[in-house]
C-alpha cells in the first residue's frame, strides 16, 4: 500500500494569489504516478493534474502546477491565480494498477 | 474523459432496511471497479474491490454481508448496504479506470442517510 500525507487539514488564500498545496508520499514502486483530485461540497472527484515518476518536467495545466521533488519524495500541488470556485477538499493519491490511495486531503477556502 | 454514473445521489431510509447503490461505466469496460467510503471532512477510505464475474475483494475491516458487492457485467457494479444502521450513514464512492495505471474516473457520490 501506499502512504500518502497531507499536512495541511486546512488553507485560506485570498483571490488571485497563488497557493501551495503540501503532498509528500511512501512508496516502494520504482515507477509511479501521483494524482490530484478536488473535491468541491457536491462530492464529486475532479481529476486535477498527473505526473510520472519518470517524467523530467513538472506537469502543468491550466492555473494548476505540480512541484515534483522526487528525491523528498514530495509533489505539492500549485493553484495560481486563485478564484472563488477553487475552494474545495484537493487529495493527492497514488495508484498501485487501478486501486488509489489517498492522502487526507487539504480544505482549501479562497477569500474574496 | 471517460463517464461514470453512480446512482442515486442520495438517498434516505429507515434503520433496518436494505439500499442499493449502482455505478455503471458509461464508455468503457471495466473488469474492476472501486467502492469508497468517506465521513465529512476526511479522506476517501477503500472499501472493497469489485471483480467482473467474480468475488470482491474487501479490505480489511468491512463487513462482507453488510456491504454486498456484484459486478455481473463489465459496466455495472453494485453495492448493497444490507439491514443499514445510522452508523452506516456515510458518503459512498466508486471510480473506475478504462486501463491500467490511468486516471480514475469516479461516480457522482452518493450520501446516505440511516433514519
Amino acid at each position: 500500500a501506499q502512504k500518502i500525507t497531507q499536512t495541511q487539514p486546512g488553507m485560506f488564500v485570498q483571490e488571485k494569489e497563488a497557493v501551495t498545496l503540501d503532498c509528500t508520499y511512501d512508496t516502494s514502486d520504482p515507477s509511479y504516478g501521483l494524482f490530484w483530485y478536488k473535491q468541491p461540497s457536491s462530492g464529486e472527484m475532479i481529476f486535477l493534474i498527473y505526473q510520472g515518476s519518470y517524467d523530467q518536467q513538472n506537469a502543468t495545466e491550466g492555473r494548476y502546477s505540480l512541484n515534483f521533488q522526487k528525491a523528498r519524495k514530495s509533489a505539492n500541488l500549485v493553484i495560481s491565480a486563485s478564484q472563488l470556485g477553487d475552494s474545495a477538499m484537493y487529495f493527492c493519491a497514488i495508484p498501485t494498477g487501478n486501486q488509489f490511495y489517498f492522502g487526507t486531503g487539504t480544505s482549501l477556502t479562497v477569500i474574496p | 474523459g471517460a463517464v461514470v454514473s453512480q446512482h442515486p445521489s442520495w438517498v434516505i431510509c429507515k434503520s433496518g432496511t436494505s439500499v442499493k447503490i449502482e455505478c455503471r461505466s458509461l464508455d468503457f469496460q471495466a473488469t474492476t471497479m472501486f467502492w469508497y467510503r468517506q465521513f465529512p471532512k476526511q479522506s476517501l477510505m477503500l472499501m472493497a474491490t469489485s471483480n467482473e464475474g467474480s468475488k470482491a475483494t474487501y479490505e480489511q475491516g468491512v463487513e462482507k454481508d453488510k456491504f454486498l458487492i456484484n459486478h455481473a457485467s463489465l459496466t455495472l457494479s453494485t453495492l448493497t448496504v444490507t439491514s443499514a444502521h445510522p452508523e452506516d450513514s456515510s458518503f459512498y464512492i466508486c471510480s473506475a479506470s478504462p486501463s491500467l495505471n490511468t486516471e480514475a474516473f469516479f461516480g457522482q457520490g452518493t450520501r446516505l442517510t440511516v433514519v
